[in-house]
């Protein structure tokens, strides 16, 4: 069966760093269109990235852009997340997710999420 | 970006209440309209896709309309397990975008 597992979340100071990374397995991991989605505490849902199978096609949220980048290693099927300057309104639970196909932005498939706390 | 606005915010209702959640985008998203369910502490699970496909496993009682601009999820008689939040996604273009949700809860 399908099973998305994150990791890497913690504790960073305003300005720190973490990546978060994704265990894919029970599928084609290098098959599919990967993404990240948060959810800051007590609020809705927010998407922030994708990459394609093949690592050609990445796409940011503006709240992201520049400050985080996506990457895989399909060999390892894995999905990573390093964020930079962090801020406290990156305070959230960080999912990664599996897109239902090529430009199909739908995800059935989830993580349970690792939670990333951004405080002095 | 496209933005999308649900309505209303919260909900309450009862056990065997038909209850309907209306989701607006900012421009025409045709069916790229997608409902998903969270409940406390748990993870998004899909509902609905394309508007109106419901996903295997989902009870019959959930279900979705609307093309365009307008669109609702309609829960024909509330059942306990149905209380939770629910969020709209349009997934028409990138970024895909969520509402804000909306929260059902028990009257």
């Amino acid at each position: 069966q399908v099973q998305l597992v994150e990791s890497g979340g913690g504790l960073v100071k305003p300005g720190g760093s973490l990546r978060l990374s994704c265990a894919a397995s029970g599928f084609s991991f290098s098959d599919y269109y990967m993404t990240w989605i948060r959810q800051a505490p007590g609020k809705g849902l927010e998407w922030l990235s994708y990459i394609s199978p093949s690592s050609t096609n990445i796409y940011y949220a503006d709240s992201v852009k520049g400050r985080f980048t996506i990457s895989r290693d399909n060999a390892r099927n894995s999905l990573y997340l390093q964020t930079n300057s962090l801020r406290a309104e990156d305070t959230a639970i960080y999912y990664c997710a599996r897109d239902e196909g090529p430009g199909i932005q739908v995800w059935v498939f989830w993580g349970q999420g690792t939670l990333v706390t951004v405080s002095s | 970006d496209i933005q999308m606005t649900q309505s209303p915010s919260s909900l309450s209702a009862s056990v065997g209440d038909r209850v309907t959640i209306t989701c607006r985008a900012s421009q025409t998203i045709n069916s790229f309209l997608n409902w998903y369910q969270q409940k406390p502490g748990k993870v998004p699970k899909l509902l609905i896709s394309a508007a109106s496909s419901l996903q295997s496993g989902v009870p019959s009682r959930f279900s979705g309309s609307g093309s365009g601009t307008d669109f609702t999820l309609t829960i024909s008689s509330l059942q306990p397990e149905d209380f939770a939040t629910y969020y709209c996604q349009q997934s028409y273009s990138t970024p895909p975008t969520f509402g804000q949700g909306t929260r059902l809860e028990i009257k």
